[in-house]
């Protein structure tokens, strides 16, 4: 089945404790990216990457890393977490590497940082 | 910047009603419009995506248009039914990036 899966789906952590959330996905898509939700705000794109070693930064990127090591994963790495990084992250990939095609949403990973 | 905006915010209908969801945008300049559906606790599941050239697209009981030169979508649901009950969420593909920008949604409430 093509799917875009994440691991996490929830995690409750502490302020300052380095963590990964994973993301897969096995279409073989090019372009893969992070957003995060929030209340009253919406969904905003944290980073993207448009191919193996290719990635570069969205709307929100501070706080966060990734990495694009392989083509299926794309890691959201937070160093060193804080409580306004809780949120509902949510991996996206599509075929084209610009984006510009059908995006495919992970189930979610829901964040709280205390 | 793309700002994308959803009217109305919340929406309750009962069984059976046609409706229409609206979505604008602040600039024309884009490569693709998507429509997109989430239900509590789950992710984002694609309805249609409409290209720039497109002027709509049908799946199933959803119709969903796009005027690009007024920056306007509509997403035209038949007979809806409480399944349907969802928030819906309309995003924008623009030139100038490689994001999708989100409008923040309409909440939708079909009730037997």
């Amino acid at each position: 089945e093509a799917q875009v899966t994440q691991n996490p789906r929830y995690l409750i952590t502490v302020t300052g404790k380095k963590l990964t959330v994973t993301c897969s996905q096995n279409m073989n898509h090019e372009y893969m990216s992070w957003y995060r939700q929030d209340p009253g705000l919406g969904l905003r794109q944290i980073y993207y990457s448009m191919n193996v070693e290719v990635t570069d930064k969205g709307d929100v990127p501070e706080g966060y890393k990734v990495s694009r090591k392989e083509k299926r994963n794309f890691p959201l790495i937070l160093e060193s977490p804080s409580p306004n990084q809780t949120s509902l992250y949510f991996c996206a990939s599509s075929w084209v590497a610009s984006g510009a095609d059908t995006q495919y949403f992970g189930p979610g990973t829901r964040l709280t940082v205390l | 910047k793309q700002e994308v905006t959803q009217i109305p915010a919340a929406l309750s209908v009962p069984e059976g009603e046609n409706l229409v969801l609206n979505c604008s945008f602040t600039d024309s300049a884009i490569y693709n419009l998507q429509w997109f559906r989430q239900d509590p606790g789950k992710g984002l599941t694609s309805l249609l995506l409409i290209q720039s050239s497109q002027r709509e697209q049908t799946s199933g009981r959803l119709n969903a248009s796009l005027d690009k030169s007024s920056g306007r979508s509509t997403l035209y649901i038949a007979a809806s039914q409480p399944g349907d009950s969802a928030t819906y969420l309309c995003a924008v593909n623009s030139n100038s990036g490689y994001a999708l920008n989100f409008g923040k949604g309409t909440s939708l409430l079909v009730t037997p």
